[in-house]
């Protein structure tokens, strides 16, 4: 059974302080990652994709790498409207999973000016 | 493409009443997903529509929700006999070359 484990479930940083935020999977066989960013009462907002090991993506402050057990998303010099909830969420190969999304449960970052 | 519309955005209503709501996805998307998301939880998978066709369900998806998706386009999900359990936001996705998301229908049964 797919598997998402997102760590820490909260982070307070302070405006450009660079972290991390870790989401490790379990698949029978990847067919994407993806990582979104949640505001408040408002659905998740996509930001990345990844499909294979050793892949990454970047978007203004975020980027996105994968290996074959975790994904991490990288947060340089953040700011105040960084502050959400972002998810991860993987896609497989089994039939069971084929057509969706299997999501974590998120990591709350709060950015302090 | 002005995104994926969900409608209402709020719903209050009493247990035991049914409640419907509509998910309007984007254009040129021809598949469509229900989730429901909990507070403090990531959205979880309800149903899955490849044009009008209902291809997957989720074993959450109990005997008293239904959900239809007329010639392809907009969709409805409905809960009768609404319980306090059902409450939490229900969300609608559409896939092109990605999962965009719609913004969701908060539903409090009280």
């Amino acid at each position: 059974e797919d598997q998402v484990t997102q760590s820490p479930e909260a982070l307070r940083l302070q405006e450009g302080e660079s972290s991390s935020l870790n989401c490790s999977y379990t698949v029978s066989g990847l067919r994407g990652l993806f990582w979104y960013r949640q505001d408040p009462g408002k659905g998740p907002e996509f930001l990345f994709t990844l499909y294979s090991a050793g892949e990454e993506k970047e978007k203004e402050r975020l980027k996105a790498t994968l290996t074959k057990k975790e994904s991490f998303l990288h947060i340089t010099a953040p700011k105040p409207e960084d502050s959400a909830t972002y998810l991860c969420a993987v896609q497989s190969f089994d039939q069971t999973g084929a057509n969706n999304l299997f999501f974590g449960t998120g990591t709350r970052l709060t950015v302090i000016p | 493409d002005t995104g994926v519309s969900q409608d209402p955005r709020h719903k209050i209503t009493k247990r035991g009443q049914n409640v419907t709501f509509r998910c309007d996805p984007i254009s040129e998307h021809n598949r469509l997903y229900w989730y429901r998301q909990t507070l403090g939880q990531g959205p979880e998978f309800l149903t899955y529509f490849q044009n009008e066709a209902q291809l997957e369900k989720s074993r959450l998806l109990s005997d008293r929700f239904s959900a239809e998706r007329p010639k392809g386009s907009f969709s409805t999900l409905e809960i009768q006999r609404t319980e306090q359990g059902d409450s939490a936001m229900y969300l609608c996705a559409s896939n092109g070359a990605g999962y965009t998301f719609g913004s969701g229908t908060r539903l409090t049964v009280v």
